[in-house]
């Protein structure tokens, strides 16, 4: 089955301790990218990648980093997070670009900084 | 980029129609027009796409008048499971420019 698929489903961390959140791709995407939802501001663009080693800053780019060493798996690194990173974080990918029939989503990692 | 605006929230009742319009009065000549359906706690989901006049599908239509500055996604006869978040995104379907923006959706309420 065509998925994106997202790890943890939930986590919950503290102040300071770094955390990687995986995003992995079975339909041999090239475009991938990572967004944050919080109650009121929709969904805001963190990073993404048009390819292999190719990555740029989205929106709300700050506290956060990324890879992509391989086409499949685009994880997101909170290197210290902090409270206001907890959110709802989704993964998405497409063909490329905004891509026909758009991006497929994950199903989302809730984190909870304390 | 084109920034989009929709309406925060929209009611219905169950068996009606609901038009819910995005607009974009920037759109690139290259720019593509999706609508995608998000649940609470799922990621969102795609519903239509379109470049310009209607385009049809088993869930929804998408009309896109001849100026593209507008977009209305129309779902027929409504029912309690369409309650959902609906965002409007506009972009290339290929190359760069992939900074998306998907703003704060509409969230549509269908009663009985």
């Amino acid at each position: 089955e065509a998925q994106v698929t997202q790890n943890p489903r939930y986590l919950i961390t503290v102040t300071g301790k770094k955390l990687t959140v995986t995003c992995s791709q079975n339909m041999n995407h090239e475009y991938m990218s990572w967004y944050r939802q919080d109650p009121g501001l929709g969904l805001r663009q963190i990073y993404y990648s048009m390819n292999v080693e190719v990555t740029d800053k989205g929106d709300v780019p700050e506290g956060y980093k990324v890879s992509r060493k391989e086409k499949r798996n685009f994880p997101l690194i909170l290197e210290s997070p902090s409270p206001n990173q907890t959110s709802l974080y989704f993964c998405a990918s497409s063909l490329e670009g905004q891509g026909i029939n758009g991006y497929t989503f994950g199903s989302g990692t809730r984190l909870t900084v304390v | 980029l084109a920034k989009t605006t929709q309406p925060i929230s929209m009611d219905s009742y169950e068996g009606q129609e609901v038009n819910i319009t995005c607009s974009h009065n920037n759109i690139a000549t290259n720019d593509y027009i999706t609508w995608y359906q998000q649940f609470p706690s799922q990621g969102p989901r795609f519903i239509i796409q379109g470049y310009k006049t209607k385009v049809t599908n088993e869930v929804a239509s998408l009309f896109i008048p001849a100026d593209r500055k507008s977009s209305t996604l129309s779902l027929p006869r409504v029912s309690l499971s369409d309650t959902a978040v609906y965002y409007c995104l506009v972009g290339r379907l290929t190359g760069g420019g992939n900074k998306l923006t998907f703003g704060t959706g509409t969230q549509l309420k269908v009663e009985l």
